[in-house]
Formats: C-alpha cells, structure tokens, sequence
C-alpha cells in the first residue's frame, strides 16, 4: 500500500521551465515530509524539507508548497537547467516503533532540454 | 568524511545462495537504514536500528536479517536468495533526535539474482 501518492511519473521541460511535481498522503502521523534528488548510480540526497506548520518554503531555485487540509504538497523548480534531470522523490516520515520511517513517493524522472 | 561506504557495489547471485551487504558511516549516527530500491516504485524501508544492539523490522522485512554491534556498522543479510530480491539495496543513516533529520544515503548495491 503506497502511503504517499506521487505525480506524474515522468516530466520534460525547457530549459528555464518551471517543473512542478506534486505528492499527496492520507495518514495524518505524518511531521515531516521531505524530497529527494537522486541522479543514475547513486544514492537520494536530500534537496529540501518541510514541516506541516509551513505552508511554503524556499531554499535557492526549490520550493516546496504544503496545503496541510488537502494532504498535498508539490515540489517546483524555478529556472530549471539541465543539470537537474534527475528522478525526484517526495517522503513523509513519522514515528514508528523505536524511530521514525520515510515513505517514499514511486518517483518522477524529469528531464530538462537545452 | 567518506559519509555512508556500501560494498559491494554490484553482485550477482545464484538462487539459494546466501551473501552479507555491508554498510559502515563514519558519521556517528545512532540510526541507520537499509531500503531496497526496485524499478518505478520507490524506496521499500526492510529494517532500521536506532542504535547498537537495536533493530527493528520496517516494511518489507521478509527474507532479510540484520544485527547492529556497532554504531558505525549495519549489514544486511540474504539468506535463500531468491529472484523477487533483486533489485538496489541503499543504506542510509541519519542523526537521531527527531525524525526530521535528513537521511544520508550511500550509493547502493545493485543485487542481481539469476
């Protein structure tokens, strides 16, 4: 059972486009939800998180928006480059146990031409 | 800092044999992950430690051991190997306190079962 829903599943722009990828969940244990850049061979890197008391937030050309009614958040990239063809994917975590688990979205592979 | 090392990178196993992954972080994280990665479909958390001595199962447990004698130290074990488990394998580790600390990735084993 997939936890986080993510969409679409593959995504190309233009150079200088404005990709927007976007995830939704149902369980509200969910604190924490962040996004993963992952390129061919290597393993997810954190790109940028947020907490659901936020309703947006900025780190360089990323921005995640969080509607916390909705249960939705989306990723955009502003100014995309080709440098940022990579699969990206949204998680939400929440305690579990002795600690805390990340769901991970199934991922988008976005592709950004010249 | 090496960050978290994952050997091997790349293995190919006959059915029913049995092989150890390993996983060390020289971060001093307390908690630290293994995840299997299969193809459009994201990040499957298979066990967590929270520390030396202390592991617990996430969800896709089955077919898979682990022990945590060491903070820097988290294999992963195959026994019976069989075709369903291959896929790439991604050791994370992550600084405790609260689940919003972003998980380190390595960059993972690539597990061929044939």
């Amino acid at each position: 059972q997939q936890q986080v829903k993510q969409s679409p599943q593959s995504l190309i722009v233009q150079k200088g486009g404005i990709p927007i990828i976007n995830c939704a969940y149902e369980n509200t244990a969910f604190d924490y939800f962040p996004w993963y850049q992952q390129f061919p061979g290597k393993g997810p890197a954190l790109l940028i998180a947020i907490r659901p008391d936020v309703s947006e937030k900025k780190e360089g050309r990323f921005t995640i928006s969080f509607n916390k009614s909705a249960k939705q958040f989306s990723l955009h990239i502003m100014d995309s480059q080709p440098g940022d063809s990579a699969t990206y994917f949204c998680a939400a975590s929440m305690r579990v146990n002795s600690g805390y688990a990340l769901n991970f979205g199934k991922g988008t592979s976005l592709l950004v031409t010249p | 800092n090496a960050g978290v090392t994952q050997t091997p990178k790349f293995r190919i196993l006959k059915i029913g044999q049995s092989m150890t992954l390993q996983c060390t972080q020289d971060m001093n994280h307390n908690y630290m992950y293994w995840y299997r990665q299969d193809p459009g479909m994201g990040l499957k958390l298979i066990y967590y430690s929270v520390g030396a001595g202390i592991t617990d199962k996430g969800e896709v447990p089955n077919g898979y051991n682990v022990s945590r004698s060491t903070t820097e130290d988290f294999p992963l074990r195959l026994e019976l190997a069989a075709p369903s488990q291959t896929s790439v394998y991604f050791c994370a580790s992550s600084y405790p306190e609260t689940g919003i600390q972003p998980q380190h990735f390595g960059d993972g084993t690539r597990l061929s079962i044939l």
